[in-house]
C-alpha cells in the first residue's frame, strides 16, 4: 500500500515564524501535491510538483513556497506565518502522468494553528 | 475555481439504509473520482469513472455518471456505522494534460447504529 507520511499531526506556531511542513511518500510517485482544507471551502491546491526540483503554483500559492530536492519528499514552507494560514494541510502523491487518470494518495494531514 | 459541487451537504441515515450523494460540475471532464474522508484524517480514493463510462461498481459502492447533465452520483448500499465520513467528488479542471484535480466541498454522511 502507498504510504504518505506527514511529519506532524498537530502544530502550533506564532505569527511571523517560518514554518516547514514535511511530506514523504514511499511509492516512487512522480507527482506530489499540497492542499489546504478549510470548513466551507473544501480542498484548495497550493502547489504541486511533477518531478524533482519542479514545481507549479496551484490556486492559492500566496504566502507559501515549496521544495522538492528528493523524489520522495515534498516540503511546504510558510515564509512568514499569519493567522489566516491556520488550517488543515494535506499532502498527496500520484504516479507519473495526468492526475485525473489515477487516484491521489493522501497523508493524514497536519492541523496547523498560527497564534 | 470550484468544479464539483456535492449535494446534499449533510445526510443522516440509519444503518442498513442506502445513501445517495450527488455531484454536479460545470465544464467537460475526462474522469471523475470519489473520495472518502474520516474525521480528522486524510482522503481515501474510492472509485474513478471515465467520461465514456456510465456506471461503475466497487463492493457496496455504485457510481453513475451522466455527462449530458454534468452530474454523478455515489450510492452506498446497506450502509454501516463505519461509513460515517465526508465524501468528495473530484474532477480534472477541464484542461487536457493538467495534473490538477478540483474537489467539491463534500457531503457529510452520518450513519446511525
Amino acid at each position: 500500500d502507498v504510504k504518505v507520511t506527514q511529519s506532524s499531526r498537530y502544530l502550533v506556531k506564532r505569527t511571523g515564524e517560518k514554518v516547514f511542513l514535511e511530506c514523504v511518500q514511499d511509492m516512487d510517485h512522480e507527482n506530489m501535491f499540497w492542499y489546504r482544507q478549510d470548513p466551507g471551502l473544501g480542498l484548495r491546491l497550493i502547489y504541486f510538483s511533477y518531478d524533482v526540483k519542479m514545481k507549479e503554483k496551484g490556486d492559492i500559492p500566496e504566502g507559501y513556497s515549496v521544495s522538492r530536492e528528493k523524489k520522495e519528499r515534498f516540503s511546504l514552507i510558510l515564509e512568514s506565518a499569519s493567522t489566516s494560514q491556520t488550517s488543515m494541510y494535506l499532502c498527496a502523491s500520484s504516479p507519473a502522468g495526468t492526475a485525473f487518470n489515477q487516484p491521489q494518495h493522501f497523508g493524514d494531514g497536519t492541523r496547523l494553528s498560527i497564534l | 475555481s470550484q468544479q464539483g459541487e456535492e449535494d446534499p451537504q449533510a445526510l443522516s441515515i440509519q444503518e442498513g439504509e442506502n445513501a445517495t450523494m450527488n455531484c454536479s460540475y460545470k465544464t467537460s471532464i475526462n474522469n471523475l473520482q470519489w473520495y472518502r474522508q474520516n474525521s480528522g484524517r486524510g482522503l481515501v480514493h474510492l472509485i474513478l469513472i471515465r467520461s465514456n463510462e456510465r456506471e461503475k461498481h466497487s463492493g457496496r459502492l455504485r457510481v453513475t455518471l451522466d455527462t449530458s447533465k454534468k452530474s454523478s452520483s455515489l450510492l452506498i448500499t446497506a450502509s454501516r456505522a463505519a461509513d460515517t465520513a465526508s465524501y468528495f467528488c473530484a474532477t480534472d479542471a477541464g484542461q487536457g494534460g493538467s495534473e490538477k484535480l478540483v474537489f467539491g466541498k463534500g457531503t457529510k454522511l452520518t450513519v446511525n447504529p
